[in-house]
């Protein structure tokens, strides 16, 4: 099945900084990539996603990159606040006709330093 | 916006009993999830649901467990007989339908079992 790797585990930066979560992923067969902010005892809220067909996707200050030769997918986060401060979970999935499931990275934690 | 809803928030119960989480997806969504998470670790998947039927489980999904949709609204997820190991937040999802849609999360239910 797939793995899902996520590197760091915690990040901190400085407020106005840039921000750069790194996954991995096993399965050439994913092709859905969503990255998803979960705030303290909420459920995750997805972000951004970018489908394998997409280099890149942007929308405002969050950006993903994906590189599926290296099978690598990346999340920008530019002009950092502090309400950027959350636990972040990238996934993956193979697109099927409706029912993926998502296996998630092991998340990051992102401190925004004032 | 609409959401996925949740409840119990917070659950309580003693191992050996049964407990029900429940769920109300998002009003026009026709696939269903669960997943859980345990305390400090990524989100995992147990479970979705299509058309009244289970389209695909994980290994944690064993005949403890058991997802019903009894009405229009409601998805649950039955744990016959608690262990102590399935303390965790269990999170609903919900997506509308064909491929590459968001699957949206509920805020979670959390179980402590003692």
């Amino acid at each position: 099945g797939e793995n899902v790797e996520q590197h760091p585990s915690t990040l901190s930066v400085q407020e106005g900084d840039s921000a750069v979560i790194k996954c991995t992923y096993s399965d050439s067969a994913s092709n859905y990539f969503p990255w998803y902010k979960q705030e303290l005892g909420k459920g995750p809220q997805l972000i951004i996603d970018i489908r394998s067909n997409v280099g890149e996707k942007k929308d405002q200050r969050i950006a993903v990159t994906l590189n599926k030769t290296a099978k690598h997918f990346s999340l920008h986060i530019t002009e950092t606040q502090p309400e950027d401060s959350a636990v972040y979970f990238c996934a993956a999935s193979g697109l099927r006709f409706g029912n993926e499931k998502l296996t998630f990275g092991t998340g990051t934690r992102l401190t925004i330093i004032p | 916006e609409p959401e996925v809803t949740q409840t119990p928030s917070h659950q309580v119960t003693q191992m050996g009993q049964e407990v029900i989480l429940r769920c109300v997806p998002i009003s026009n969504h026709l696939y269903f999830y669960w997943y859980r998470q345990i305390l400090g670790q990524k989100v995992e998947f147990l479970v979705s649901f299509y058309n009244n039927e289970i389209s695909e489980k994980s290994e944690i999904f064993d005949d403890q467990f058991s997802v019903e949709r009894p009405d229009g609204s409601n998805f649950t997820l039955k744990i016959r007989s608690t262990k102590l190991e399935d303390s965790a937040m269990y999170f609903c999802a919900s997506k509308f339908t064909g491929t590459g849609n968001t699957i949206y999360f509920g805020e979670g239910s959390w179980l402590t079992v003692v």
